[in-house]
């Protein structure tokens, strides 16, 4: 079935540099979500993207989404300790079920 | 307003006890969804249910049964537990597809452990 492999698995920063994270996908998604769940937390809701080549900003993240919405990317500027913990893309699938992807845990040294 | 409210927090059980996983939302929800977390496995989705009375299977079904008990409830029951079903346990909801952005609230989670 569609999946959606994220990368990097794992990712330690120091304070300060820029982190990125990719969601990858063999085929067309409809749409994709970003989640941040903190350490020992739940998933919080980040964003959403639905258009071709869409580019939306909080602060310091930048979130994209391909030309093909086949892949994602998820962009923080100048990392903070706040910025730590996982990081999760996820898609609506054709029954309205959303799946997520394996997450990318930032770990940020201060 | 509490969003999603889980129990019980934690849980161990023996292999072959059952026991229900309760959560509840009062949010005017739609849909309700059944997430297992095991580390490196991201969030994998057990059951579902878009709208009331009716449920779904996700990626993982196997092993676990839920009811959709009216619109604010969906239980999650495991009937003879093992220890493969040691998980952190997370019940999420939205408003569902027909709000056009299928956005999920997560309650925070119960850990279970099963020896």
């Amino acid at each position: 079935g569609q999946q959606v492999m994220q990368i990097p698995q794992y990712q330690h920063v120091q304070e300060g540099e820029d982190f990125t994270t990719y969601c990858n996908s063999s085929t067309t998604l409809s749409n994709i979500q970003w989640y941040k769940q903190r350490p020992g937390g739940h998933p919080v809701f980040l964003i959403q993207l639905v258009k071709s080549g869409e580019v939306k900003k909080q602060k310091r993240l930048t979130f994209q989404f391909g030309e093909a919405k086949k892949n994602s990317s998820l962009h923080i500027t100048a990392t903070q300790t706040t910025d730590v913990g996982t990081y999760f893309c996820a898609y609506s699938g054709n029954t309205g079920k959303l799946i997520f992807g394996q997450g990318t845990t930032l770990q940020v040294k201060p | 307003n509490a969003g999603v409210t889980q129990t019980p927090k934690f849980q161990v059980l023996k292999t072959g006890q059952s026991m229900t996983l309760q959560c509840a939302q009062d949010m005017n929800h739609n849909s309700m969804y059944w997430y297992r977390q095991d580390p490196g496995m991201g969030l994998r989705l057990i059951y579902y249910s878009a709208s009331e009375g009716t449920t779904d299977k996700g990626e993982v079904p196997n092993g676990y049964n839920v009811s959709r008990l009216n619109k604010r409830e969906f239980s999650l029951r495991l009937e003879s537990a093992a220890p493969s079903q040691t998980s952190v346990y997370f019940c999420a909801s939205s408003e569902g597809e027909v709000s056009g952005a299928n956005v999920l609230t997560f309650g925070a989670g119960s850990r279970l452990t099963v020896l």
